[in-house]
């Protein structure tokens, strides 16, 4: 088993739409907990971290829930520009990063 | 300021032929790392250096992969005798971080190899 799993996709919505990504993750002495953003043939850039109490940023939403595991991203208003691959990641102790499969997300006009 | 950078950008090597992939962290960013992104894969850890000492290399698929970092800035991933299975996105990562808690990790912009 993956120490983060997330869906794959490919999630194809229209502009405009709202859509939720969520991961899980297997090691509980996780400490800290990201969305990365990784364009076609780019490096993975930090969308933003994600804390317990839920944090927005923009369009953006992530929240955890340390007792399930469990991480989402909610994109609303999707642009064409969002279309990318989503990356759930956790990290122990300011070390390496464990990064999930990625999400891909295609939004079309 | 001036980001990761990693040369070359793009590596085909015969297969059994030794690569030697270059990583030029953030000026001053004390611990680098190294992932090994395959296709249709999130990237994985393959080794952590705090300055000069590599602290971590439990991610090193084999003993064909070596790493170095001997003055605490630019590193070296080494891969001897390359294997089909060894093609892929090699990224480099650099932080400020001094263990503990987690600073942002900047990626470079990857060396795509591919093994023939």
């Amino acid at each position: 088993r993956k120490e983060v799993e997330q869906d794959p996709g490919p999630f194809n919505v229209p502009e405009g739409a709202t859509v939720a990504f969520n991961c899980t993750y297997s090691n509980s002495a996780s400490q800290s907990f990201f969305w990365y953003r990784q364009d076609c043939r780019k490096e993975p850039k930090l969308l933003m971290s994600v804390y317990s109490s839920g944090n927005e940023d923009g369009r953006f939403t992530a929240q955890l829930n340390r007792a399930s595991q469990y991480i989402s991203l909610l994109i609303r208003d999707s642009k064409l520009s969002d279309s990318a691959t989503y990356l759930c990641v956790v990290n122990q102790a300011g070390t390496a990063l464990i990064f999930g499969k990625g999400t891909t997300l295609s939004v079309s006009s | 300021g001036a980001g990761v950078s990693q040369s070359p950008r793009y590596k085909v090597a015969k297969r059994g032929q030794d690569v030697a992939l270059r990583c030029d962290p953030i000026s001053g960013h004390v611990s680098l790392f190294w992932y090994q992104q395959a296709l249709g894969q999130g990237p994985e850890f393959l080794t952590y250096f705090q300055n000069e000492a590599q602290l971590d290399k439990s991610g090193l698929p084999s003993d064909r992969f070596f790493a170095e970092r001997p003055e605490g800035s630019v590193s070296t991933l080494k891969i001897q005798r390359t294997q089909q299975e060894d093609s892929a996105v090699y990224l480099c990562a650099s932080s400020s971080t001094n263990g503990g808690h987690y600073n942002e990790q900047f990626f470079g912009p990857g060396t795509r190899l591919t093994v023939l």
